[in-house]
């Protein structure tokens, strides 16, 4: 079975300062990696994606996520913080052996970058 | 549209009431899912369409729960008797294909009183 760990319910950064979300997945095959964000009553917007290749992928405003297979880990990663970076975080991870349909999610991690 | 549409964005109903929920994906996506969010908690998997069928329905969780997708593009998450745990933020998303990202709507927001 597929499932994905967000150990930190929340994280608080400085403004300037960087940033660490951290993601572990578990599947039994190959996975397809996301990171997705969910701004207050909006839907989730796509970040980035890990599906093969270069371990460090690049997306959306800033973030990069590096793709660990030996600690089966995908952190989320941005250099410097910003204010409107708050938002709440999801990893999601689809697993390609059991040729799983769907995402599926973690629990989320709030990100709030202080002024 | 550009993006994934999802009709109303808020539905406020009393227990045992009937509920249909909407959603438009993205032109051309063949792939379309729906999602349930509860308060603080990540997506939980409802059902898969590609194309017409529903490829994949084991995360409804039980037989309340029904959606369609008649024509392949529009798809409807009808829900019988609703129940106040069925309170939640319901999430459609659509993809080009099996590997790629989701683009998901803004959400319908059920309330059931």
């Amino acid at each position: 079975a597929q499932s994905v760990a967000q150990p930190e319910d929340q994280v608080n950064v400085a403004e300037g300062n960087p940033l660490t979300v951290k993601c572990t997945y578990s599947v039994s095959g190959n996975p397809y990696l996301f990171w997705y964000v969910q701004y207050p009553n909006r839907g989730l917007q796509f970040l980035l994606k890990y599906i093969t290749g270069d371990n460090l992928v690049k997306g959306s405003y800033g973030f990069e996520a590096e793709f660990n297979k030996s600690q089966t880990s995908f952190h989320l990663k941005k250099p410097s913080a910003l204010v409107s970076d708050s938002a709440l975080y999801f990893c999601a991870v689809r697993d390609l052996r059991t040729g799983a349909n769907n995402l599926f999610f973690g629990t989320g991690t709030r990100l709030t970058v202080i002024p | 549209g550009a993006g994934v549409s999802q009709t109303p964005s808020n539905k406020v109903t009393e227990k045992g009431k009937y509920v249909e929920l909407r959603c438009d994906p993205i032109s051309g996506h063949t792939a379309l899912y729906w999602y349930r969010q509860s308060l603080g908690q990540g997506p939980e998997f409802l059902i898969y369409f590609q194309g017409t069928g529903a490829a994949d329905d084991s995360g409804l969780p039980n037989d309340r729960f029904f959606a369609v997708r008649p024509e392949g593009s529009v798809s409807t998450l009808k829900i019988q008797r609703t129940e106040r745990g069925d309170s939640a933020v319901y999430l459609c998303a659509s993809s080009p294909g099996r590997t790629g990202e989701l683009f998901f709507g803004e959400g319908s927001r059920l309330t059931v009183l």
